[in-house]
């Protein structure tokens, strides 16, 4: 199994609410990510996990909170988001380090595409 | 740190003739280097790499690119271009960010449209 699932496929939301996004996979990767794109650009790093832990935040606001539960599952959980938050949000995986991960792609699921209102 | 460019926004081709898909790099040591493809509304596939070895590299698709050290380039091409091939195409290079994590950082992106 090469795949990555992402749920949902779409989502609205309001300005107040509360959502979550959820990413998995079983290639057993010990790496996974969360990226923010807007159309027509290329990805933007969100957050990284190594061994369910998280490794990299880039700067994101505390709105996007990331979790891992266990090695397949990665959540995002959505809070008092903006307007400009409106994007696709897609999740990869990859071999982590000590897996030889430095010579492995990333595995991109196919992303939510996410409306706040 | 590392860094890809990709220095056209668009190429347009004609069905059936040769396309290339310019990407140049800078990196402090050995580069690794990925392209990716994404259809309309879909997430990132998946294409070919470089880590070491021959300068030509065979992917998906018929896609190969050919990396080249004396011009830090790693252009992607296809002999035969086909329409199914319109797509927006990323060229990325891995970055070891510590802590036992690698990221990508992609280029801006390149829309190549292949006309019938």
């Amino acid at each position: 199994d090469t795949e990555v699932t992402q749920t949902p496929k779409h989502l609205v939301m309001g300005m107040t609410n509360k959502k979550s996004l959820k990413c998995e996979q079983h290639m057993g990767h010990r790496a996974m990510y969360w990226y923010k794109q807007k159309a027509k650009k290329p990805p933007e790093l969100m957050f990284v996990y190594s061994y369910e832990k998280l490794s990299i935040n880039e700067s994101v606001p505390s709105r996007f909170s990331p979790e891992c539960p266990n090695s397949s599952l990665l959540n995002l959980h959505l809070h008092a988001l903006q307007p400009e938050d409106s994007a696709l949000y897609l999740c990869a995986s990859s071999q982590g380090k000590g897996q030889g991960g430095l010579y492995n792609e990333q595995f991109f699921g196919p992303g939510t595409r996410l409306t706040v209102l | 740190a590392q860094s890809v460019a990709q220095p056209e926004d668009q190429v347009n081709v004609a069905e059936g003739n040769p396309l290339t898909v310019k990407c140049t790099y800078s990196v402090s040591g050995n580069p690794y280097l990925f392209w990716y493809v994404q259809y309309p509304n879909r997430g990132l596939q998946f294409l070919l790499k470089y880590i070491t070895g021959d300068n030509l590299v065979k992917g998906s698709y018929g896609f190969e690119a050919e990396f080249n050290k004396s011009q830090t380039s790693f252009h992607l091409k296809k002999p035969s271009a086909l329409v199914s091939d319109s797509a927006l195409y990323f060229c990325a290079v891995r970055d070891y960010s510590g802590a036992g994590s690698y990221q990508l950082t992609f280029g801006k992106g390149t829309k190549l449209s292949v006309i019938p």
